[in-house]
Order: C-alpha cells, then structure tokens, then sequence
C-alpha cells in the first residue's frame, strides 16, 4: 500500500478483555514504531521494530502490554485484561530505516468501557 | 531523561499574521522533528533537522535548531486558514530511535 495501515480505526472493548490492533508499514521499511496519543498530549513511545525483532519496548506499560512482528512486515499490539486507562489512539508509524523520516498510520482509536 | 516543552499550547491568530512556536528540549538530542496533525487525521512529518544552525523552509513553515540553547521553532509567515492543525516537536532519545514528544501547540488561524 501507499502508507501505514492500521485495523481496526476504532475498537470498543469492555474492561478486562484482551485486543489486537494491527499495522501494516509502507512495503520495504525495516523499521516500525508504535506510539500511543491520549487527548491533548503528544505521541508516548510505546515500542520499537528493527526487521523481526524489539529493538526497545522500553516504553510499553505494563505485562498486558505485548507487540510482534513475525515476518518483519505486519506487526500486531497486543493488550490483555484491557483497562479503562489504556483508552486512547494507538499509532503505529513505519520508516526505512532507523532514523529515516517516520510515516504515521490514522491511528486505532482504542476505547475500554 | 529527555523532555519536551512547547510553548504556546494554543495559538489563536488572523490570516496575514506571523507566529513562532517555540520548542525546547532538556538534554541532548541528536535530532528535532516537527509534524502537523490535523483533527481525526495522522502525523504528517513537516522537518528534521539534524545540526546546529539547521533552517528549512516550506511554503510558509520554516524550522530551524540551536543546540547550544535546546531550541526548535517553527516560524509561520502571512499565515492562512489552511494552516490550522496542531504542531507537535519531537526530539529523538540518545540516538535509540525513540522519539520524545511536545504536548502539541493547537493553532487556529482566523480568516
């Protein structure tokens, strides 16, 4: 595709249950980001992709926090016992290499009721 | 560890008007981004600038960095309606890749 995709846009899930959101990078690019945006405040890293492998999850939360990439294509975060506090929009961004310009998927607008 | 401040976190101004939004960051950094979002849409990388002294310019947007001081700012100049969106400036960690964020300056251009 032409830019980063990300499924589902928006994801309504009730307290306690598990999600998957996914992001698809721009074909070619080794490196993928994912951050995660509250209201009114910039990006919070969340973790960083070199090809297969995190290269930094520094920034996930917590243990229900949790992001693969099998191939080093597609990459899907992943959230257990989901909590009202992690409601906010998920980006995931891709580039071609560390330190190239950063491409941003429209983001999934998680919501935890 | 790194932080990020943007000052004003809202601007409100007239067409015609120029305006700096100012971005200061509190360690070293290796590299200074500005985006653009628009309500409900993605980050669009507007610049990055990687040295001292370091200016770019686009259309009516120019970025520039001084290190010694920490500073970023985005000059808008004769500012239009289409320039309304929210401005973030994020500094990258330590070399690592990891970006960290300005809250963002809310800018809203009056015809």
């Amino acid at each position: 595709g032409a830019g980063v995709s990300q499924t589902p846009s928006n994801k309504v899930t009730e307290k306690g249950k598990y999600v998957e959101l996914r992001c698809d990078p721009i074909s070619g690019h080794t490196a993928l980001y994912w951050y995660r945006q509250s209201l009114g405040q910039g990006p919070e890293f969340l973790i960083y992709f070199q090809g297969t492998g995190a290269a930094d999850d520094s920034g996930l939360p917590n243990d229900r926090f949790f992001a693969v990439r099998p191939e080093g294509s597609v990459s899907t975060l992943k959230i257990q016992r989901t909590e009202r506090g992690d409601s906010a929009v998920y980006l995931c961004a891709s580039s071609k290499g560390p330190s190239d310009e950063a491409f941003f998927g429209q983001g999934t607008r998680l919501t935890v009721v | 560890e790194l932080k990020v401040e943007q000052n004003p976190l809202f601007l409100s101004m007239q067409e015609g008007k120029n305006y700096t939004i100012y971005c200061n960051y509190s360690t070293t950094s290796d590299r200074l981004y500005w985006y653009r979002q628009d309500p409900g849409k993605s980050l669009e990388s507007l610049f990055v600038l990687l040295s001292n002294g370091a200016v770019k310019q686009e259309g009516r947007l120019m970025a520039s960095l001084d290190t010694k001081a920490r500073l970023s700012t985005l000059h808008i100049t004769a500012a239009v309606h289409d320039l309304s969106a929210t401005y973030f400036c994020a500094a990258e960690r330590d070399s690592n890749y990891q970006l960290i964020w300005g809250a963002g300056t809310k800018l809203i251009i009056k015809p």
